[in-house]
């Protein structure tokens, strides 16, 4: 079975500051790992995803992820948050041999103050 | 490229009333459909999978016979609210993966609300 565990619910953090979201996995087969973004009232937006290939993965808006192995973690990463980041965000697992069923993460809701 | 439409983006039904929901890939083959529900300021979560031309897997807990799925065409899949109630009020919202790729897109969701 395959889990994702996103730690804190809510995040706030200041117009220019770091952005760091936890997430860490369970997978008993080599997983696909994904963030997702969620802004209100809309569906999800892909931001990245990790697929066996290089271990730090670069996605949409200046957000960055890194597998880690033996940590089981895929946290993802910004260096100077905006306003517009305000957003939900979910990490999410899934694998070849569960049918890339897609388990999502509690969710990470994301304040960006100013 | 990788769009996947949803509709209606919102309803409005009457107790009792069955509400049917589309999702479409509009520019690529799915042989796979996902469908999720999401509740308010929650996560989503995985209600079954569709595959092209077959049954759909339901996920635990969900009653096949009260949300019907069907994946006619590698481009449309649709979901009814059976005889929808209150408790179906929810945000739905619909993903699509195209063969052999582990992404999956999703569309921008329907919102359901039963009176």
């Amino acid at each position: 079975a395959q889990s994702v565990t996103q730690l804190g619910s809510h995040v706030s953090v200041s117009e220019g500051a770091l952005v760091l979201l936890r997430c860490n996995y369970s997978s008993s087969v080599p997983p696909y790992l994904f963030w997702y973004v969620q802004y209100p009232n809309q569906g999800l937006q892909l931001l990245l995803k990790y697929t066996s290939a290089a271990t730090l993965v670069k996605g949409i808006n200046g957000f960055e992820a890194e597998f880690k192995k033996s940590e089981t973690s895929f946290h993802l990463t910004k260096p100077s948050a905006h306003m517009s980041d305000a957003a939900e965000y979910f990490c999410a697992v899934s694998s070849e041999t569960g049918g890339f069923k897609t388990i999502f993460g509690a969710g990470t809701r994301l304040f960006v103050k100013a | 490229g990788a769009v996947v439409s949803q509709h209606p983006s919102w309803v409005i039904c009457k107790s009792g009333t069955s509400v049917k929901i589309e999702c479409r890939s509009l520019d690529f083959q799915a042989t796979t459909m996902f469908w999720y529900r999401q509740f308010p300021k929650q996560s989503l979560m995985l209600m079954a999978t569709s595959n092209e031309g077959s049954k759909a897997t339901y996920e635990q807990g969900v009653e096949k016979d009260k949300f019907l799925i069907n994946h006619a065409s590698l481009t449309l899949s649709t979901l009814t609210v059976t005889s929808a109630h209150p408790e179906d009020s929810s945000f739905y919202i619909c993903s699509a993966r195209r063969g052999g790729l582990e992404t999956q897109y999703f569309g921008p969701g329907t919102r359901l609300l039963v009176l």
